[in-house]
């Protein structure tokens, strides 16, 4: 079953590098993911598409600040140079047979 | 300006029916998957259904599987959910997304801001 596995919560402190972790169920490795954010109040904002070799292609407007990286089953998002604005929910999704999301990292910047 | 416009959510009855619809624009809505995601107060984000960019194949999660219908009409750019037989655990914030392409199980690129759902006595 193609289940994505993320940290509750998350934090570091501004104008610093944070890097979050969506866990890909066993035997699902070769699949890609999307990374969004949904800041408080606001809807989804997608992100970026995460390949497993890492490749990815960011949204329209995402600054570079925000990269993707791939080792095995896990796929990661981070973000340098934090700002007040990237406290936000983080979603990673996925899809195959289906649609998954997984259950969101809470980050908050310091 | 790539947008979607979501509308068409309120407070219902527990077993009443309610119909979402999705407004999109800036790209060519036929050529592209649109799905359906929900979020209950509080929780993660819940994908509910998807259709294909030609209508021909739609999808549901388990959990509204008989309840809910997912259509378009790519003439009017517009995304619908039918929903009936409501239930308390239907509450929630309803997002249309976008997909990559046109195969209806893809990531999404594109979300609209949401609208309420509340079933409530």
């Amino acid at each position: 079953q193609l289940v994505l596995t993320q940290s509750p919560s998350a934090s570091a402190s501004l104008g610093a590098s944070v890097k979050l972790t969506c866990t890909l169920s066993s035997g699902h490795s070769s699949y890609a993911i999307a990374w969004h954010q949904q800041q408080p109040e606001k809807g989804p904002r997608y992100l970026m598409k995460l390949n497993s070799d890492g490749s990815h292609s960011k949204g329209d407007g995402i600054p570079d600040r925000f990269s993707g990286s791939s080792s095995g089953a896990e796929r990661y998002l981070t973000i340098s140079s934090l700002q007040s604005e990237d406290e936000a929910d983080y979603y990673c999704q996925t899809w195959g047979t289906g649609i998954q999301f997984g259950g969101g990292t809470k980050l908050t910047v310091l | 300006e790539v947008q979607l416009l979501e509308s068409g959510g309120g407070l219902v009855q527990p077993g009443g029916s309610l119909r979402l619809s999705c407004a999109a624009s800036g790209f060519t809505f036929s050529s592209y998957a649109m799905s359906w995601v929900r979020q209950a107060p509080g929780k993660g984000l819940e994908w509910v259904s998807a259709i294909s960019g030609s209508g021909g194949s739609t999808y549901y999660a388990d959990s509204v599987k008989g309840r809910f219908t997912i259509s378009r009409d790519n003439s009017k750019n517009t995304l619908y959910l039918q929903m009936n037989s409501l239930r308390a655990e239907d509450t929630a914030v309803y997002y249309c997304a976008k997909g990559f392409g046109d195969k209806a199980y893809l990531g999404f690129d594109l979300w609209g801001r949401g609208t309420l759902v509340t079933v409530s006595s």
